[in-house]
């Protein structure tokens, strides 16, 4: 069964930091990966989705790469803000009964002015 | 253009009453999924439609729950019976197809009491 890990659960900043954000899998067999955001009392709203077969993806001031051997994935946000503070979810969809999305618990984030 | 609907925004509802929960997914997007989010659990999946037919349900919790999608477009959510455990955030998200990108929306909060 796959299991979606977040390290750390929450993190707070100050404005201007360079952060990082740890998803770790326990099959590699995934179809892809995808990146979410949640702001309290809101749904999700999507961030990055890299496939099987990338090693990153870019958005803006995210970076998310893709170590699916190891069953690792980063977030990196660089110079956060303070609009930055939401929750981060990260979650896999397995390459078997691949409709579906594995979720992490997430980690959530505080970025202070 | 318009994202993801959901109906209610919020329901409370009493201990034993039955709760329908509505969908409207993004037009065009032909797979839908419902998720439950609640605080011991994280995000879970629940059920996957593509077209009006619903090949995965293997994350509905009990016979209580059950779905329907009606015209490849809306779909309907009924809990019947409601219990306490079944607070949660209820979430529905759209894709063009099976395995695109998931959009999100904002979920509807289930309150029974």
């Amino acid at each position: 069964k796959q299991e979606v890990t977040q390290i750390p659960a929450a993190l707070s900043v100050p404005e201007g930091e360079n952060l990082v954000l740890n998803c770790s899998f326990t099959d590699s067999a995934i179809y892809n990966l995808q990146w979410f955001r949640q702001d309290p009392g809101k749904g999700l709203t999507s961030l990055l989705l890299i496939q099987s077969s990338q090693r990153e993806q870019t958005s803006g001031r995210l970076n998310a790469s893709l170590d699916k051997s190891s069953g690792r994935s980063t977030l990196y946000i660089a110079a956060s803000q303070p609009g930055d503070s939401a929750t981060y979810l990260c979650a896999v969809r397995p390459n078997t009964g691949f409709q579906k999305l594995v979720f992490g618990t997430g980690t959530r984030l505080l970025v202070s002015p | 253009g318009a994202g993801v609907s959901q109906s209610p925004s919020n329901k409370v509802t009493e201990k034993g009453k039955d709760v329908e929960l509505r969908c409207d997914p993004i037009s065009g997007h032909t797979a839908l999924y419902w998720y439950r989010q609640s605080l011991g659990q994280g995000l879970e999946f629940l059920i996957y439609f593509q077209g009006n037919s619903a090949p995965d349900k293997s994350g509905l919790p009990s016979d209580r729950f059950s779905a329907e999608r009606t015209g490849g477009s809306v779909s309907t959510l009924t809990i019947q019976r409601t219990q306490q455990e079944d607070s949660a955030v209820y979430l529905c998200a759209s894709s063009l197809s099976s395995p695109y990108e998931q959009y999100f929306g904002p979920g509807t909060r289930l309150t029974v009491t």
